[in-house]
C-alpha cells in the first residue's frame, strides 16, 4: 500500500495567516491526489481534487500544487472557519490511503 | 444537493454484526459507485470497501475482506455495509461517500455525517 506523511501534524496560525502543508506519497502518484478538510463533529469535506482543481463551491483561498511524491495546499488568508484538520489522500493506486491529517488551530 | 445519511451504528458486542444503512438523495445514486470510509476516535481516515454502480463488483480493505459486504439498493437510493464477526478495532465512525467518477475513481466528493459503530464486551 502507499503510504502518506503530512507535515507539519499541527500549526498554530493567526487570523489572516498564509498556511501550507505538504504531504507526501511512498510512491509515485501522478496527480492523483486530493485534500479534505474536517472539523470537529463533522464529515470530511473535499476542497481539491488532481492535486489543484479546486471542488466546486470551494473558495479561491484554497490551492493545491505537487505532482509524482510530492504535495502542498495552501490557505490565504485564513478565516476563524478555515481552522480544522487537514487531510490528504491518494487515489491513484489501489488501495486508497489517507495522510495522519494536519490540525490548523489558533495561535 | 447531494446527502447521504448513514444509520445502524450502535453497541456490539466482540464477534457480534451490525448492518449500517446509507441513504442517497440530490443525485442520479445508480450512476455513482460509493463507498464506506471509516474514522476510529481521534484517529485518521480509512477506506473499507466500494460498490461499482450495479453491484457487479465489490471492493474491500484487507482487514475487512470475508467480514464485512458492501451492497446497495439502486430502486431505494440505498448503501448498505454488512459487518460481522465485529472486532475492537472496528469501533469508528463510518461514513458513506460518493465516489467522483464513474468508473471508480476512490476520489470521494461527497461524505455523509456517519454513524458510530462501537464494539465493546
Amino acid at each position: 500500500d502507499i503510504q502518506m506523511t503530512q507535515s507539519p501534524s499541527s500549526v498554530s496560525a493567526s487570523v489572516g495567516d498564509r498556511v501550507t502543508i505538504t504531504c507526501r506519497a511512498s510512491q509515485g502518484i501522478r496527480n492523483s491526489l486530493a485534500w479534505f478538510q474536517q472539523k470537529p463533529g463533522q464529515a470530511p469535506k473535499s476542497l481539491i481534487y488532481a492535486a489543484s482543481s479546486l471542488q466546486s463551491g470551494v473558495p479561491s483561498k484554497f490551492g493545491g500544487s505537487g505532482s509524482g511524491t510530492d504535495f502542498s495546499l495552501t490557505i490565504s488568508g485564513l478565516q476563524p472557519e478555515d481552522f480544522a484538520t487537514y487531510y490528504c489522500q491518494q487515489y491513484n493506486t489501489y488501495p486508497p490511503t489517507f495522510g495522519p491529517g494536519t490540525t490548523v488551530d489558533i495561535k | 444537493e447531494v446527502q447521504l445519511v448513514e444509520s445502524g451504528g450502535g453497541l456490539v458486542q466482540p464477534g457480534g454484526s451490525l448492518r449500517l444503512s446509507c441513504a442517497a438523495s440530490g443525485f442520479t445514486f445508480s450512476y455513482y459507485w460509493m463507498a464506506w470510509v471509516r474514522q476510529a476516535p481521534g484517529e485518521g481516515l480509512e477506506w473499507v470497501a466500494s460498490i461499482k454502480q450495479d453491484g457487479s463488483g465489490e471492493y474491500y480493505v484487507d482487514s475487512v475482506k470475508g467480514r464485512f459486504t458492501i451492497s446497495r439498493d439502486n430502486a431505494r437510493n440505498a448503501l448498505f455495509l454488512q459487518m460481522n464477526s465485529l472486532r475492537a478495532e472496528d469501533t469508528a465512525l463510518y461514513y458513506c461517500a460518493r465516489d467522483w467518477g464513474v468508473w471508480g475513481s476512490y476520489y470521494f466528493d461527497y461524505w455523509g455525517r456517519g454513524t458510530l459503530v462501537t464494539v465493546s464486551s
